[in-house]
């Protein structure tokens, strides 16, 4: 069965540094999409970064970036220069067939 | 363009009760999935439906049904509501059929006493 584990209930960071939250999954697939969404608190779920499988290269956006090892089924989220708008629960994703699959998410603290 | 819309925001049930959320997705988008939300669990796939057919289900006991209009916008039905059903119930469209980028609403917040 496709599961996606986020081994990090919570995670803190100092403000201005750089964290990075881990993901794996388990799938059988070859065609699959990873992403990465933000909660923050009381507010709605918005994507903040999204991986193809087929490609190697690793997506960034801006300060996040991720670290996308497809043999190891790793799939983690690097927050440069951390904000106070950082805070929120972070979902790994993973979707195929129409059909996605979040983590239990991680939150994000970040100290001023 | 308007975001997902899900009404009502917050609701109180009993045991026993049934309860419908409704969805309107972004104009445009015709996939329109939704997840059980609770604390430690993350979130959990209920169904999704694409032009009124609803393409997967997840693990979710027949009590918990769905259904998509014409016009992309959708409901969800739970009936005989069990403590356990209490939770954040997010709605999210999209634009593609396949695995396209999910765009969330705020959700709605049921309580069952």
């Amino acid at each position: 069965a496709q599961t996606v584990t986020q081994s990090q209930p919570e995670m803190s960071v100092q403000e201005a540094e750089t964290v990075t939250l881990s993901c794996t999954y388990d799938t059988s697939e070859s065609d699959y999409y990873l992403f990465w969404y933000k909660q923050p608190p009381s507010r709605q779920m918005i994507l903040v970064i999204r991986q193809e499988a087929y490609k190697q290269q690793n997506a960034t956006e801006n300060r996040f970036s991720v670290n996308f090892q497809k043999a190891a089924k790793s799939f983690s989220l690097k927050i440069s220069d951390s904000q106070l708008g950082d805070a929120a629960m972070y979902f790994c994703a993973y979707s195929e067939r129409n059909q996605f699959y979040f983590g239990t998410g991680t939150s994000l603290t970040v100290i001023p | 363009k308007a975001g997902v819309t899900q009404t009502p925001r917050y609701l109180i049930k009993t045991r026993g009760q049934q309860v419908t959320l409704s969805c309107s997705p972004i104009s445009g988008h015709r996939s329109v999935s939704w997840y059980q939300q609770t604390p430690g669990q993350g979130l959990q796939f209920l169904f999704e439906y694409f032009s009124e057919t609803q393409r997967n289900k997840g693990n979710f006991p027949g009590r918990f049904s769905g259904r998509q209009f014409s016009n992309s916008r959708s409901e969800m039905n739970v009936s005989t509501l069990e403590l356990g059903d209490s939770a954040l119930y997010l709605c999210a469209s999209s634009p593609t059929p396949v695995n396209g980028e999910l765009f969330f609403g705020e959700g709605s917040r049921l309580t069952v006493l």
